[in-house]
């Protein structure tokens, strides 16, 4: 069965400072991959999505993630975040069949 | 639009209480998800409908929770002689069959056993 890592339960961070979340899974066949976010009193909303293509992908609110294939990863970054990316955020394979295997997620703190 | 709506948003049952929890999909969804989401935890899934069909139910922790979308449309997940380790988020997601494959979360149901 396929099984998703993300390394960091909680990360705090000042304003314009640089996020890494990393992710990773274990299935070695075509995967679908996602970054989801759950801003605070919100419900969970698609960031960005890897489906096939160019490795690295763009989401909304200047998120990017890199798919590197040998690695098994899919981290998600951000060169610069503010105080409205407090959120948890969490990574999720699509792998056999059509159901979403989540990691654990990752609570991000952005002091401002 | 209308997004994702479930009800209700919060639930507590005492334990050994049947319970029976709601989910309104985006209208036109043919694909239905349900998952359960531990306090700390990520969203672990549940069972999967197309259309009225359950698809996979491979993640119904026990027989004691049955799920149902029989006009294709609204579902309800019934969790029967709940226990304490039934307390968790509920969340439903619905998508279209298309190759993007978004699923789009609805609030979710806290239950909380006691």
């Amino acid at each position: 069965a396929q099984s998703v890592s993300q390394h960091n339960h909680h990360v705090i961070l000042s304003e314009a400072a640089s996020l890494e979340l990393g992710c990773n899974y274990s299935y070695g066949g075509t995967v679908n991959l996602f970054w989801y976010v759950q801003y605070p009193g919100q419900h969970l909303q698609l960031l960005l999505k890897y489906f096939s293509g160019d490795p690295l992908v763009k989401g909304i609110k200047g998120f990017e993630a890199e798919f590197i294939k040998s690695k098994f990863s899919f981290n998600l970054r951000k060169p610069s975040v503010q105080w409205s990316d407090t959120a948890e955020y969490f990574c999720a394979v699509k792998a056999a069949g059509n159901k979403l295997t989540f990691g654990g997620g990752t609570r991000v703190l952005v002091k401002p | 639009g209308a997004g994702v709506s479930q009800s209700p948003r919060y639930k507590v049952a005492k334990r050994g209480q049947d319970v029976a929890l709601r989910c309104d999909p985006i209208s036109g969804h043919v694909s239905l998800f349900w998952y359960q989401q531990a306090l700390g935890q990520g969203p672990e899934f549940l069972t999967y409908f197309q259309n009225e069909a359950q698809l996979d139910k491979s993640g119904l922790p026990s027989d004691r929770f049955f799920a149902e979308r029989p006009e294709g449309s609204v579902s309800t997940l019934k969790i029967q002689r709940t226990q304490q380790e039934d307390s968790a988020v509920y969340l439903c997601a619905s998508s279209t069959r298309t190759a993007t494959y978004e699923q789009y979360f609805g609030p979710g149901t806290r239950l909380t056993v006691t």
